[in-house]
């Protein structure tokens, strides 16, 4: 399944780096998601959008800063993370959050280390 | 808020057997959906199987099929001769009809033994 692509997929950043995730869906879709999940925890909904808007932010801390360009595209760009941040980030894209079918459909996940 | 349970971190079934896994969601909504992913260690959440709440039927893809008791709010997944493909972590997960955000549980590592 290619429909929801991330990179890199693995990404070792110090803590005063700044990077960014990339995710991109070829569905067609309108929303976008990203989570975060953490080892034996489950998955942690981090940012919502629709349409390119932002719809939800789960009190994610502001060194996460998400951004959407296009309804195909997602960023998550990172600054000054801590340690505690490693974890994989997954990415997920669905048709529309309208729809009472709607399904969520995920990316391979990108698997951060901050040292 | 509502919660999902898997109350089974590791199971184990053998090649061509059976296992269920369990899957336990707290709600007070009548309208809501369910799921099963399947994260192999390749990490990629696969969507498994979905249950639409007021559908009494219960949903089958293939050799998945799940036991959906609404009443007792219980949504276990049987895989049915089961395949070394199939070892991963298996998640379930809980989606109100009224939005898209999804409630997942902490997941059961399912090995396959030859």
């Amino acid at each position: 399944e290619t429909g929801v692509t991330q990179t890199p997929r693995h990404l070792v950043m110090g803590m005063t780096n700044k990077k960014s995730l990339k995710c991109e869906q070829h569905l067609g879709h309108n929303a976008m998601y990203w989570y975060k999940q953490s080892a034996k925890k489950p998955l942690e909904l981090m940012f919502v959008y629709s349409l390119e808007e932002r719809v939800e932010n789960n009190s994610v801390p502001s060194r996460f800063s998400p951004e959407c360009p296009n309804s195909s595209h997602l960023f998550l760009h990172l600054h000054t993370l801590q340690p505690e941040d490693s974890a994989l980030y997954l990415c997920a894209s669905s048709q529309d959050r309208a729809l009472r079918t709607d399904t969520q459909y995920f990316g391979p996940g990108t698997r951060l280390t901050v040292l | 808020a509502q919660t999902v349970t898997q109350s089974q971190p590791e199971m184990s079934v053998q090649e061509a057997e059976t296992v269920t896994l369990s899957c336990t969601y707290d709600t007070s909504e009548s309208d809501y959906y369910l799921f099963w992913y399947k994260q192999p260690p390749s990490r990629q959440m696969i969507l498994v199987i979905r249950q639409e709440a007021y559908k009494q039927q219960n949903a089958t893809e293939n050799r998945f099929s799940v036991n959906f008791q609404k009443a007792a709010k219980s949504f276990s997944l049987k895989i049915s001769d089961s395949q070394l493909g199939d070892a991963a972590m298996y998640f379930c997960a809980y989606r109100s009809a009224d939005n898209n955000d999804m409630r997942f549980g902490a997941g059961t590592r399912l090995t396959v033994k030859p």
